[in-house]
Order: C-alpha cells, then structure tokens, then sequence
C-alpha cells in the first residue's frame, strides 16, 4: 500500500545526542515537510522540501537538520543544539511543491529526551 | 501573515449529540486553500476536506457538514449525531497561494471527546 512510514515510533534520548528521525514515502511525492506537535501548540513547520537536493527552514527549524537526496526519503536530524527536542514529530508529503492539495502523514514518531 | 486560530481547545459532547468546531483565518491573500484534518489516538493526521477561497458553497459528507464564510473569516465543522469513534483532535489549516511555497499554517486544535 502508498503511504508515508516513519521510524522509529518510540525513541529515547540523552541530553547531548543527535538522533535522525527516518520519513519515507512510496507515492511519488514532490514535496514533504516535517512538523513538530507539543500539547497545546498545534503543529509548527520545522523543514520542508519541494524537489530533491533542496529543502526550506520552517518556522522552528533551529537546532534541526535534514537532507533530501532522494525523492522518496527525508530524514530529520534533532541535534543537540536543539534547545527542548521532546516532542511528537510528523513527516508528510504533497503532490505538488504547492500545497493546494492535501498533505498525507505517516503516523509520527515520539521523541523523549532523558 | 497568515494565522489559524481554534479557540474551542477541548469540547466535550454526549454521544448523538450535534457539535460544531471552530476555525478563524487571517490571511492577505486572495487566494487561499482551508483545510481540516482529524488527529485519531494512533497519531496520524487523516484529511477530511479542502476548500479554495474562490467556492463558498457549504459541503455535507454523510454526519459532516463544513460552513466557509469570507465576511467573517471562518470556516466551522459540524458533526451531526455525533458517535465516540469521532473522538480525536481536529485541527484547521490555511495555505496561502502566492507565489513561492507557502507551506500549511495549523491551528492549535480542538479535542473532541465523545461520551457513550
């Protein structure tokens, strides 16, 4: 089936530690995004991308990093930099680089610093 | 700038009952995509409707029904009947079509609890 699969979907931390956050989709999909969900606040963009080899800061994208070498994967790195990196974290993609139709999620992944 | 604001944060219905949830935009575009989402417990946010700035027509799909109105920058959602599977976390969505990609904008969402 076509979707959007994130991993891991549990995943602990020490303060320190960079950790990457895997996002793969298998529909063919132009763009993606990564968004971060804490309780109360929503979802807020951190990075997206519109076609391989490039990709756009979000609204938070301090103390994250991501790649886009292929059209199908793009992983987000938290990296120690990162001030409060406990969070749910959604990767989705769109048809096309604009987002005038719908955006598919994978089912996130929760990330938990010790 | 674009803002989604959701000021209901949790609504709690009895099973049957109607409910409407609601969204306020800010944009300066006019041009604009809306959009709502469902947040079930498993975490994967699943779409229910998009509508352009251009099509005010409200829209029924079975138990849901979306009313879009530009006057007032709004677009609510109403369950009718509702049941405890709609439990879940529904958020409202904007995407401003200039040019250049401008990614959705979320508000903060609403959780909806459905009691039996």
């Amino acid at each position: 089936d076509g979707g959007i699969t994130q991993s891991p979907k549990y995943l602990f931390r020490k303060e320190g530690q960079n950790v990457t956050l895997s996002c793969e989709q298998n529909l063919n999909h132009d763009a993606m995004y990564w968004y971060r969900q804490d309780p109360g606040q929503g979802l807020r963009l951190i990075y997206y991308s519109q076609i391989v080899n490039d990709f756009q800061k979000g609204d938070i994208a301090e103390g994250y990093s991501v790649s886009r070498e292929k059209k199908e994967s793009f992983p987000l790195t938290v990296t120690s930099a990162q001030k409060n990196p406990t969070a749910f974290y959604l990767c989705a993609s769109s048809i096309g680089g604009l987002p005038t139709g719908e955006l598919f999620f994978g089912e996130g992944s929760r990330l938990t610093v010790l | 700038a674009q803002k989604v604001t959701q000021a209901q944060t949790e609504i709690s219905v009895v099973e049957k009952e109607d409910v409407t949830l609601d969204c306020v935009y800010e944009t300066r575009d006019t041009t604009y995509y809306l959009f709502w989402y469902k947040q079930p417990p498993s975490g994967e946010l699943v779409f229910l409707i998009r509508r352009n700035s251009f099509d005010e027509q409200n829209e029924i799909s079975g138990r849901y029904s979306w009313n879009f109105q530009k006057s007032t920058s709004s677009f609510n959602f109403t369950i009718t009947a509702s049941q405890v599977v709609d439990s879940a976390v529904y958020f409202c969505a904007l995407s401003e079509a200039r040019s250049g990609n401008t990614p959705l904008v979320f508000g903060k969402g609403t959780r909806l609890s459905v009691i039996a």
